[in-house]
């Protein structure tokens, strides 16, 4: 069943600490990102990778930390530093990244809540 | 700057009853343009995806349209269902050269279907 997956679906975390949320394709895609959706604001883009090993910062880096050290596999850490983390984090991935048509899929998300 | 806006911002309308999503947008450059629904608590799922050359584009009772000359789309749902109720956002693609494709996301419209 191919398809993009992110873990947890829900996490609270404590002021001070940083978590880490998990994102997984078995779509053989080359390009994976991580956005923030806030309640009456468009999806905003945190960090993209294009392939292993490498990847850029979006808008909204400040704060957050991603690694791409598999091609199936986009981690994001939500450090300490990012002043206001509760919202609704969506994973996604593309084929190709400079491919101009090409389809972006999402995972379901997972709502972070700092308690 | 590169925005896209979406009206309404909201709508009800009755199970059966037709409406119709507008969407205007300002990136540039233009390379495709895409609708997607949005289930509460989930992640986008595509409807439609549309290059410069394409004006129409249908996916079941779902139809997009698109005027490249004004920047505008519209989204039409024809004898709509309750499941039909979700948000629709719109999303520009720009492409970078040597960087991945950027997206513009519009705020979505919630749209409610009602008995």
């Amino acid at each position: 069943d191919g398809g993009i997956t992110q873990s947890p679906k829900y996490l609270f975390r404590k002021e001070g600490q940083n978590v880490t949320l998990s994102c997984e394709q078995n779509l053989n895609h080359d390009a994976m990102y991580w956005y923030r959706q806030d309640p009456g604001q468009g999806l905003r883009l945190i960090y993209y990778s294009q392939i292993v090993n490498d990847f850029q910062k979006g808008d909204i880096a400040e704060g957050y930390s991603v690694s791409r050290e598999k091609k199936e596999s986009f981690p994001l850490t939500v450090t300490s530093a990012q002043k206001n983390p509760t919202a609704f984090y969506l994973c996604a991935s593309s084929p190709f990244a400079g491919a101009s048509a090409t389809e972006a899929f999402f995972g379901q998300g997972t709502r972070l809540t700092v308690v | 700057k590169n925005q896209v806006e979406q009206s309404p911002q909201s709508l009800i309308i009755l199970e059966g009853k037709n409406c119709t999503l507008q969407c205007n947008y300002t990136v540039s450059p233009f390379s495709n343009l895409r609708w997607y629904k949005q289930d509460t608590g989930r992640g986008p799922v595509s409807l439609t995806i549309m290059t410069f050359s394409e004006n129409t584009k249908s996916n079941g009772r779902y139809t997009a349209t698109l005027d490249a000359d004004t920047k505008q789309s519209s989204l039409h749902i024809t004898a709509s269902q309750l499941s039909d109720s979700a948000s629709y956002i719109c999303v520009v693609s720009t492409i970078n050269t040597g960087t991945a494709s950027k997206l513009t996301f519009g705020t979505g419209t919630r749209l409610q279907v009602t008995l």
